[in-house]
């Protein structure tokens, strides 16, 4: 079965922290891709990344970066120097990869970490 | 940039009236979805839609709800007899290959 498991239900921190927000996977399929969205009190869904099961390189975009390792079906997602605007509802998800669909399959979705940045 | 809107952007009914959510998918794309996030919850799958016809639903998508793309560009979602629960922000989708999302439409039941 496909789950996404986001353990920390709400974070707190102070401007200029850096924060981790933990995603944890499971999937039967071998290629599959994983998500991290952005939903800001405005409620739409802002696409940050998307990570393909075969490429287990981290990546760095500006403040965020995130870590992707297999071998313990997690794909975590790090702000650093946070801001207050980073304040918002991080979700991660999952979607698997269909032999007709290719990478067009429905997302799986966490239950989203509500980070809150203070100043 | 080409993006996804939904209409309307919020929507009251009545329980046991019907409703329509529409949205228009970005103009290249071939795969459609109809996602539902209820207040403080987290987002669920409702439907995808490929050549005209349903390519997978969840069980909530039940006989009360039903999609269609009438003309080619609309893609809608139909709630047959709305009930309290069915209050929740729904988006749209489409995809090329990378799902885009609509902004939403809040649907409340009163």
């Amino acid at each position: 079965a496909q789950k996404v498991t986001q353990a920390q239900t709400e974070i707190s921190v102070v401007e200029k922290e850096d924060v981790t927000l933990d995603c944890v996977y499971e999937t039967r399929d071998t290629t599959y891709y994983l998500f991290w969205y952005k939903q800001p009190p405005s409620g739409e869904l802002v696409f940050l990344i998307r990570r393909n099961s075969f490429d287990e390189q981290n990546e760095i975009s500006g403040r965020y970066s995130w870590n992707f390792q297999k071998s313990t079906s997690s794909f975590n997602f790090t702000i650093t120097a946070s801001q207050v605007v980073d304040s918002a509802v991080y979700f991660c998800a999952l979607s698997e990869t269909g032999f007709n669909a290719g990478n067009n399959r429905k997302l799986i979705w966490g239950l989203g970490t509500s980070l809150g940045v203070n100043p | 940039e080409p993006e996804v809107t939904q209409t309307p952007s919020h929507q009251v009914t009545q329980m046991g009236q019907e409703v329509i959510l529409r949205c228009v998918p970005i103009s290249n794309h071939l795969y459609f979805y109809w996602y539902r996030q209820i207040l403080g919850q987290k987002v669920e799958f409702l439907v995808s839609f490929y050549n005209n016809e349903i390519s997978e639903k969840s069980e909530i998508f039940d006989d009360q709800f039903s999609v269609e793309r009438p003309d080619g560009s609309n893609f809608t979602l139909k709630i047959r007899s709305t009930k309290l629960e069915d209050s929740a922000m729904y988006f749209c989708a489409s995809s090329g290959g990378l799902q885009y999302f609509g902004p939403g439409t809040r649907l409340t039941v009163t």
